[in-house]
């Protein structure tokens, strides 16, 4: 139980060009998924947290504009990368969790974005 | 002082060896205590979720954790060549997640 599907899992575009990534719960129902983003060899850096049918809150740092996150259902957020450029290349993750705000996040296999 | 330390290792194990990963934490506020297993290119896969003081045991995994000194493990046994991962400690206090920085472990076969 407990899975969470991200896609798609590697995308290659040309600058100044905007990525949607989708993330789901298939077997739960997420109140609250989260986007982060991983640098080689790091750990998970986290961006925003979303709550089913309001706006994301985003961590100091992180560009609302840039970074646009969209959680229309319990089941389904997506973050589109606007205008992209090269150093917006890394590796994003989503997780998801249920209900109660004790309980662990699932996370999805991730997306490799690169931006040519 | 980071809330949560975690040697990032490497570390190197002959496979069958028992692997043992620790995190120690600076917030008595943490509550909910998490192992992550992650392979390369890949999202972290929740493998121990556990709340109380002592041993929760699944299979070949061990979590232990210790409140008094805001210390957590996990424990490996049987190590296989396939547990070869990067392994992520994770906190939950005023429900925002905390993790580690990762410890990457290579079971040699």
């Amino acid at each position: 139980g407990a899975v969470v599907s991200q896609h798609p899992s590697w995308v290659i575009c040309k600058s100044g060009t905007s990525v949607k990534i989708e993330c789901r719960s298939l077997d739960f129902q997420a109140t609250t998924m989260f986007w982060y983003r991983q640098f080689p060899k790091q750990s998970l850096m986290l961006m925003a947290t979303s709550n089913e049918g309001s706006k994301a809150t985003y961590e100091q740092g992180v560009e609302k504009d840039k970074f646009l996150i969209n959680h229309a259902s319990l089941t389904l957020s997506t973050l589109t990368v606007t205008s992209a450029h090269p150093e917006d290349s890394s590796f994003y993750i989503c997780s998801a969790r249920m209900a109660a705000r004790n309980q662990p996040q699932h996370f999805g296999d991730g997306t490799r974005l690169s931006i040519l | 002082q980071k809330e949560v330390e975690q040697d990032p290792g490497p570390l190197s194990v002959p496979e069958g060896a028992i692997v043992s990963l620790n995190c120690t934490y600076s917030n008595s506020a943490f509550q909910y205590f998490m192992w992550y297993r992650q392979y390369s290119r890949k999202g972290p896969e929740l493998l121990m979720y556990t709340y109380s003081s002592g041993n929760k045991e699944d299979g070949r995994f061990t979590a232990q954790v210790d409140k008094s000194s805001k210390y957590i493990s996990l424990f490996i046994r049987d190590s296989q060549p396939s547990d070869s991962a990067t392994y992520l400690c994770a906190m939950i206090s005023d429900y925002k997640l905390s993790f580690g920085a990762g410890t990457t472990v290579t079971v040699r076969a």
